[in-house]
């Protein structure tokens, strides 16, 4: 099984600040990484599909980049709506795997 | 509306079963892969089953192997789950979700996900 470590597990940071999140796989992934955000209440929201790709109606602030197993989703200027818990997947092998996620939380 | 509707999720004894629903609406479900993913109250996604299109073959993580079943009825348009020998760290929200790219081919990310049905396993 492929295990994703993202970190930091916590960021604390300003509305207008740029956000950098890590998502590191136990063996290559190639391209297939994909990032969800989600809010509390909320389902999973897909942002950027293999590793930089980004999805229907995703601002351009976020940005992601990495192949093999080092990958980092970028939030160029945070808006309040952005503080949320940001997930990552790959799709390279089976079982499907999550990384544990990394809360963006507001200073 | 393009939409998923999960529903079946309740409190149940340890190691009782449970059948999980996910009807979809506003596109094509026999031309999408189809997932469920769970997360548990205040901890982070995990990936449970998915059953492709056409021969329907499917996968499960190993939480998941041999207590329950992905299955679909693309005449109903609906995503199933059969829990069997439920435990205790079974408990969670329960998502059904789209693949993003119709078939075929695997293109296991997901742009359509349902709300969530909460199962809940204790005594």
């Amino acid at each position: 099984e492929i295990v994703l470590t993202q970190s930091p597990a916590t960021l604390s940071l300003s509305p207008g600040e740029r956000a950098t999140l890590s998502c590191r796989a136990s063996q290559s992934v190639n391209i297939y990484l994909i990032w969800y955000q989600q809010k509390p209440g909320q389902a999973p929201r897909r942002l950027i599909y293999d590793a930089s790709n980004r999805a229907t109606g995703v601002p351009a602030r976020f940005s992601g980049s990495g192949s093999g197993t080092d990958f980092t989703l970028t939030i160029s200027s945070l808006e309040p709506e952005d503080f949320a818990v940001y997930y990552c997947q790959q799709r390279s092998n089976w079982p499907l795997t999550f990384g544990g996620g990394t809360k963006v939380e507001i200073k | 509306e393009v939409q998923l509707l999960e529903s079946g999720g309740t409190l149940v004894q340890p190691g009782g079963s449970l059948r999980l629903s996910c009807a979809a609406s506003g596109f094509t479900f026999s031309s999408y892969g189809m997932t469920w993913v769970r997360q548990a109250p205040g901890k982070g996604l995990e990936w449970v089953s998915a059953i492709r299109v056409g021969d329907d073959s499917t996968h499960y993580a190993e939480s998941a192997k041999g207590r329950f079943t992905v299955s679909r009825d693309n005449s109903k348009n609906t995503l199933f789950l059969q829990m069997n020998r439920l435990r205790a760290e079974d408990t969670a929200v329960y998502y059904c979700a789209k693949s993003a790219v119709a078939a075929p081919g695997d293109y296991w990310h997901f742009d359509l996900w349902g709300r969530g049905t909460l199962v809940t396993v204790s005594s």
